[in-house]
């Protein structure tokens, strides 16, 4: 059975830019769940998406911002691109709505550079 | 903010050896979660330890939970170079209600030397 999988690996841009990360759950999985690992900041719950709707977000301002689709993929966005938004950022998946009551299982990240 | 603090933040051991990494968290919690990072990619899911549990075991992984303390440990037996990672703790908040949150320490890198 495959894993969640990310898309792409890495992503480089220039500050001001938009980027856009894309994420596929484990099949059966109807939760996605986004995190960033900054270098020294540890890693920090971005956003919670279940069923299409937004569950929760992080502390991070609007211009992060995503969507899940009908075949639960989902999609980040973060708009207006700053120098320390580069970072890993990890997608992870759980059956329908546990949230974190059950195990969260993660993709490879994608490793976003802004230059 | 980190909810929980690994300990040490690192370790170097044989092979062959058993490395114990500690956990500790400051507010109550319905579970906690054992992950492994190999060199700054994905996460691996190692165990996951609900609050009314004390011990879990998973191949040569033992994790234990104590609530009163606050605290788990991740005990890995048998170490191999293939385990050298970075092992972090993640929990829940219990009264936060299901808020899909995990709250992730700062990690424990660990190093076997073959």
């Amino acid at each position: 059975e495959a894993g969640v999988t990310q898309s792409p690996t890495h992503l480089i841009k220039t500050r001001g830019q938009q980027a856009t990360l894309r994420c596929s759950p484990i099949s059966g999985h109807t939760s996605v769940y986004w995190y960033q690992q900054a270098l020294g900041l540890g890693l920090q719950f971005l956003l919670w998406y279940d069923e299409g709707e937004e569950r929760n977000r992080g502390n991070f301002p609007p211009r992060f911002s995503g969507r899940q689709f009908p075949n639960y993929s989902s999609e980040l966005n973060v708009n207006a691109l700053e120098l320390e938004d580069s970072a890993l950022y990890l997608c992870a998946s759980s059956l329908d709505g546990t949230g974190a009551d059950y195990e969260q299982y993660f993709g490879p990240g994608t490793r976003l550079t802004v230059t | 903010s980190q909810q929980g603090e690994e300990d040490p933040q690192a370790l170097s051991i044989q092979e062959g050896e058993n490395a114990t990494m500690n956990c500790s968290y400051k507010t109550s919690i319905n579970n906690l979660q054992w992950y492994r990072q190999n060199s700054g990619r994905g996460l691996v899911h190692l165990i996951l330890i609900r609050s009314n549990e004390r011990e879990k075991h998973s191949g040569r992984l033992r994790v234990t939970l104590d609530t009163s303390k606050k605290s788990s440990s991740l005990l890995i037996t048998a170490s191999r170079a293939a385990d050298t990672a970075s092992y972090f703790c993640a929990t829940d908040s219990f009264f936060s209600g299901n808020t899909g949150k995990l709250i992730f320490g700062q990690g424990t890198t660990l190093q076997v030397k073959p």
